[in-house]
Parts: C-alpha cells; structure tokens; sequence
C-alpha cells in the first residue's frame, strides 16, 4: 500500500492566517491526489481532486499544489468555517489510502 | 444532486457479520464512471477504504480485509450493501458511503453519506 504522511498533525491559526499542510506519498503518484475537509460529526467533503483542481462551490481561498510524492494544501486566508480536519488522498493504486489527517484549531 | 444515506444495525456481536445499506437518491447507481463506495473511520482516526463495486457489478476489495468483505448492488432499489464477516471490537467505527467518480484517469469520493457508527460488543 502507499503511505500517505501528513504534516503537520495539527496547528493553531488565527481567522485570516495563511494556512500550509503538506502530504507525502511513499511513493511516486503523479498528480493522483484529492484533499477533503472534515468537520466533527460529517462526514469528508471533497476540496480538491487531481492535486489542483478545485471541487466545484469550494472557495478560492482553497488551493492544491504538487505533483510526485510531495503536495500542499494552502487556505489564503482562514476563515472561521475553515476550522476542521484536512485529509489527503491518493487515487494512484488501489487500495485508495488517505492521510491520517490535519487538525486546524482556533488560535 | 445525489445524496448517499446509510442505514443497518448500530450494535453487532463479536463473530457476527456487519451488514449495511447505501440508498442513493438524486441519480442512477446504474450510471457508468462510478463506483460505489464503502469507508470507515475509527474513532479519531483516520479512514480507511474497504472496497467498491462500479455500474458492471465489478467488485474491488482492500487486499488487508479481502476475505472478510463483500460488495453487492440492487439497481432496482438504487442501494448498495456492504457485508463484513467474522467483526471483532477493532472493526467498531463509524462506515460511510461514498461515490467513486471516475473522470479518466482521475478517481475520488463525492458525496459521502452521513455515516453510520456501529459498535462491535456483546
């Protein structure tokens, strides 16, 4: 299976901040990545598919990048229903794994 | 637009087998390019991906629990089921439904249902 590492685990932001996550695969996976957003007691949303390209009614401030092993996740500029877990995704082979996620709390 | 929605036992014994139904509403789950999904997360943990079955009846299961899992549809209901063989306490979280959209070569899960917490004891 393709590990999908994470960072960081968690991290405390302020409404406004700009806001990195990055995932690593264990191995190559093109651009065969999508991140979703969990808040407590949802279910995951799809943000972004394909490493970059933004789910339809997601926000502008929400942005993927990378392509390989390493790819980011920037929010612009947070803001107070961004407060959630963020997981990425790979698509590359199966089994589909995911990150073990991104906890972004309030500062 | 289509919405996914769990529904089956909340409580399982230790040995016995989970068994879970996806209603699809809003859209076919005869429509090529998809493939019905079924994902569970421990608590407070990350999610794990248990299979899929696309609109052929084609079946694709994680290798980790392949024997444990099976993947059925019935397009006249629009439902999907998963069955999970043999629990014990560790198969306890919470199982969501999702579609698999295929947009070559690209794959991901939109929509996800609610999800359903199911709890393994005696």
């Amino acid at each position: 299976d393709i590990q999908m590492t994470q960072s960081p685990a968690s991290l405390s932001a302020s409404i406004g901040d700009r806001v990195t996550i990055t995932c690593r695969a264990s191995q190559t996976i093109s651009s065969y990545l999508n991140w979703y957003q969990q808040k407590p007691g949802k279910a995951p949303q799809l943000l972004i598919y394909a490493a970059s390209t933004l789910q339809s009614g997601v926000p502008s401030r929400f942005s993927g990048s990378g392509s390989g092993t390493d790819f980011t996740l920037t929010i612009s500029s947070l803001q107070p229903e961004d407060f959630a877990a963020y997981y990425c995704q790979q698509s590359y082979i199966i089994p589909p794994t995911f990150g073990q996620g991104t906890k972004v709390e309030i500062k | 637009q289509v919405q996914l929605q769990e529904s089956g036992p909340g409580l399982v014994k230790p040995s016995q087998t989970l068994s879970l139904t996806c209603t699809v509403s809003g859209g076919s789950i005869s429509t090529g390019g998809h493939y019905w999904s079924w994902i569970r997360q421990h608590p407070g943990k990350a999610l794990e991906w248990l299979g899929y079955i696309n609109n052929s009846g084609t079946t694709y299961y994680n290798p980790s629990l392949k024997s444990l899992v099976s993947i059925s549809v019935d397009t006249s209901k629009n439902q999907f089921s998963l069955e999970l063989s043999s629990v014990t306490a560790a198969d306890t979280a919470v199982y969501y439904c999702a579609r698999g959209r295929l947009v070559r070569p690209h794959k991901w899960f939109d929509p996800w249902g609610q999800g359903t917490l199911v709890i393994v004891s005696s």
